[in-house]
């Protein structure tokens, strides 16, 4: 069975940082594109960030670009989100996501990042 | 990277049939037949209805089917059932990044 689980999230001040983890059970990571999802309170779904199997190739939405960095280790089985100067308005529920050639057909049950002072 | 342009809502009755509209440019709808559409129930995670604008995932009701005309998508939802309420957002590929639609609600009258 397919299973991602975020974690890593909480408060924290404007312009601070955080680190989301996501463990992944149950297939091969390395045979996956993955991505990061974010959901603000009672707002839509934006795409954060996606890479490559092996991590070679990365890509962000302009708003995080500069700040935030995706990365993975298959060893571990596992995703993150490396997440700097961080801003009020990066307040969300974050999916980990996996990859099916264009579409994502996992998500996890989201890690929750507030930043407020 | 603008979000695609969806209703805010959609309404029908049991029985009924609805469709949601997913305009984009094209630079991602228009240029890719790359369209997917996911169902979120409040506080679930999504769930994936919809792959390469016609797709449906193995479980996924036949109720449910997806179309594309230019710069936009479409999801159409037969049959209307209960279950069926929910928020719906399409995604769409754009060359490297992705993007999502606004979202839609849509209600079982």
């Amino acid at each position: 069975e397919v299973q991602l689980v975020e974690s890593g999230g909480g408060l924290v001040q404007p312009g601070g940082s955080l680190r989301l983890s996501c463990a992944t059970s149950g297939f091969i990571l390395s045979d996956y594109w993955m991505s990061w999802v974010r959901q603000a309170p009672g707002k839509g779904l934006e795409w954060v960030a996606k890479i490559q199997e092996t991590g070679s190739e990365k890509e962000y939405v302009d708003s995080v670009k500069g700040r935030f960095t995706i990365s993975r280790d298959n060893g571990k089985n596992s995703l993150y989100l490396q997440m700097n100067s961080l801003r009020v308005e990066d307040t969300a529920l974050y999916y980990c996501a996996r990859y099916s050639a264009y579409h994502l057909d996992y998500w996890g049950q989201g890690a929750l990042v507030t930043v407020s002072s | 990277q603008s979000a695609l342009t969806q209703p805010r809502s959609v309404s029908g009755s049991p029985g009924q049939s609805v469709a949601i509209s997913c305009t984009g440019t094209s630079s991602d709808v228009g240029g890719y037949n790359y369209v997917s559409w996911y169902q979120q129930h409040p506080d679930k995670a999504p769930k994936l209805m919809i792959s390469d604008v016609t797709k449906r995932p193995s479980g996924v009701p036949d109720r449910f089917s997806g179309s594309k005309s230019g710069n936009t998508a479409s999801l159409t939802i037969s049959g209307l059932r209960a279950e069926d309420e929910a928020d719906y957002y399409c995604c769409s590929y754009a060359g490297g990044p992705y993007v999502f639609g606004t979202g839609t609600k849509v209600t079982v009258l």
